[in-house]
């Protein structure tokens, strides 16, 4: 079992607004990561650290920026948020095992109105 | 590059009977993993099994078994004695050394279990 959190797991917000969504895990897992999934489709790698001070873009490109201050806490910043985020932002982490299983966060949908 | 192709965008089964969700991989990497998650309506990512490249054995964790043929390049997922709480989508995954373990998705399936 993982313990990672998201907040909030709803979002609606108007067009323009600077939004924040929080991801904090209580494992002490090195890597985290950010994904972005439309409804009923696949997911996508937006962001990911291997650990504090480290980012990376993913394989999707996306506004959103993201910081790695502290290990377990990894937030996600759009600076003006436009009906085109509107999805769903998925966070997890993992360790460096000889698995590696990456381990999700509950979610946040987002809608920009 | 590493694919992941689920080629039934949706299952049914009945309760109680066993269903097998195909998924195919493409790598060219020699040290791989690959993962089974199931995704409720609730929207939350679950992971379910997982079996790496150099393991002999296919795995099984509970009702789940992955059948894994190397050659074939397939990691199909096994739910045995499927049951109501069952449907979701699933999503087959995979890492590889070379691209340092970053999951690639499978477009998912979607299971249905029927009473």
């Amino acid at each position: 079992e993982a313990d990672i959190y998201q907040t909030p797991r709803y979002l609606v917000i108007g067009t323009g607004k600077k939004i924040t969504l929080e991801c904090s895990q209580t494992m002490g897992h090195d890597k985290m990561y950010w994904y972005q999934q439309d409804p009923g489709m696949e997911l996508h790698l937006i962001h990911y650290s291997y650990g504090v001070n480290s980012t990376e873009k993913g394989d999707l490109s996306s506004e959103s920026t993201v910081s790695r201050i502290r290990t377990e806490h990894f937030p996600l910043t759009l600076e003006s948020a436009r009906p085109s985020h509107t999805s769903q932002y998925l966070c997890a982490s993992s360790v460096r095992r000889s698995t590696d299983t990456q381990y999700f966060g509950p979610g946040t949908r987002l809608t920009v109105l | 590059a590493q694919k992941i192709t689920q080629t039934q965008p949706g299952m049914f089964v009945q309760e109680k009977e066993a269903v097998t969700l195909d998924c195919t991989y493409d790598t060219s990497d020699q040290s791989y993993g690959l993962f089974w998650y199931k995704q409720p309506s609730s929207g939350e990512m679950i992971f379910l099994i997982y079996q790496g490249s150099y393991d002999e054995q296919n795995a099984t964790e509970g009702r789940y078994s992955l059948n894994f043929q190397k050659a074939r390049k397939s990691a199909n997922l096994v739910i045995s004695a499927s049951q109501l709480g069952d449907s979701a989508m699933y999503f087959c995954a995979m890492t590889q050394r070379g691209s340092n373990y970053k999951l690639t998705f499978g477009k998912g399936t979607l299971l249905t279990v029927n009473p």
